[in-house]
């Protein structure tokens, strides 16, 4: 079974500050993708950053970036310079033929 | 500006009481799909499609239906709907298919379904 855990039900970070939140998968499969999603309190589900497993590089948008460790099946988001509308649910998700989502890190960023 | 359309993005409902939530998206997309988020759980897939006239299961299809009859419109069907569908849920679309390199879901804003 393809299955995605988030760890981290909830975390906290200082506004300016760097938080990592976890993720890790299991799969037997060699080709997919990972995503992280967040949903700030609109609901709305924004893509933040997505990986191709056979890409070794870690994938990099601006503050956000990744530490994609494909040996240990772990996939996870580092925030740099936190700030108050980060805050949010993150969602990771895991892709072969279909997406399977985390149950999500809810992450308060404090001024 | 392209989307993903959800109606409506609220309902109150009760047990039995027949409703559909539709779904548009104007890019074109050939893959769609439908998600429930419940807390603890994330967001699990109720049904997809790959593209016209095909439809899938996916892990929670139970008491839902859909249909693709057009290449823009996904709608979600709940036939006699009960009180532990009670969700909020979510249409999205890609431009392919999961295992494509055009796979980046697009989601639509959600619908907050209550069934009393």
């Amino acid at each position: 079974a393809q299955t995605v855990t988030q760890s981290q039900p909830e975390m906290s970070v200082q506004e300016a500050e760097t938080v990592t939140l976890s993720c890790t998968y299991d799969t037997s499969e060699n080709n997919y993708y990972l995503f992280w999603y967040k949903q700030p309190p609109s609901r709305q589900m924004i893509l933040v950053i997505r990986q191709e497993a056979y890409k070794q590089q870690n994938a990099t948008e601006n503050r956000f970036s990744v530490n994609f460790q494909k040996a240990a099946k772990s996939f996870s988001l580092k925030i740099s310079d936190s700030q108050l509308g980060d805050t949010a649910m993150y969602f990771c998700a895991f892709m072969v033929d279909d997406m399977r989502f985390g149950a999500g890190t809810r992450l308060t960023v404090k001024p | 500006e392209a989307q993903v359309t959800q109606n409506p993005r609220y309902l109150i409902t009760v047990t039995g009481k027949k409703l559909t939530v539709t779904c548009s998206q104007n890019m074109n997309h050939e893959y769609m799909s439908w998600y429930r988020q419940d807390p603890g759980l994330g967001l699990r897939q109720i049904y997809y499609s790959m593209n016209v006239e095909v439809t899938d299961k996916g892990d929670v299809p139970e008491g839902y239906k859909v249909s693709r009859k057009e290449k823009r419109n996904f709608p979600l069907i709940l036939e006699s709907p009960s009180p532990n569908q009670t969700s909020l849920y979510f249409c999205a679309s890609s431009l392919g298919s999961p295992f494509s390199g055009a796979n980046v879901l697009t989601f639509g804003a959600g619908s907050r379904l209550t069934v009393l």
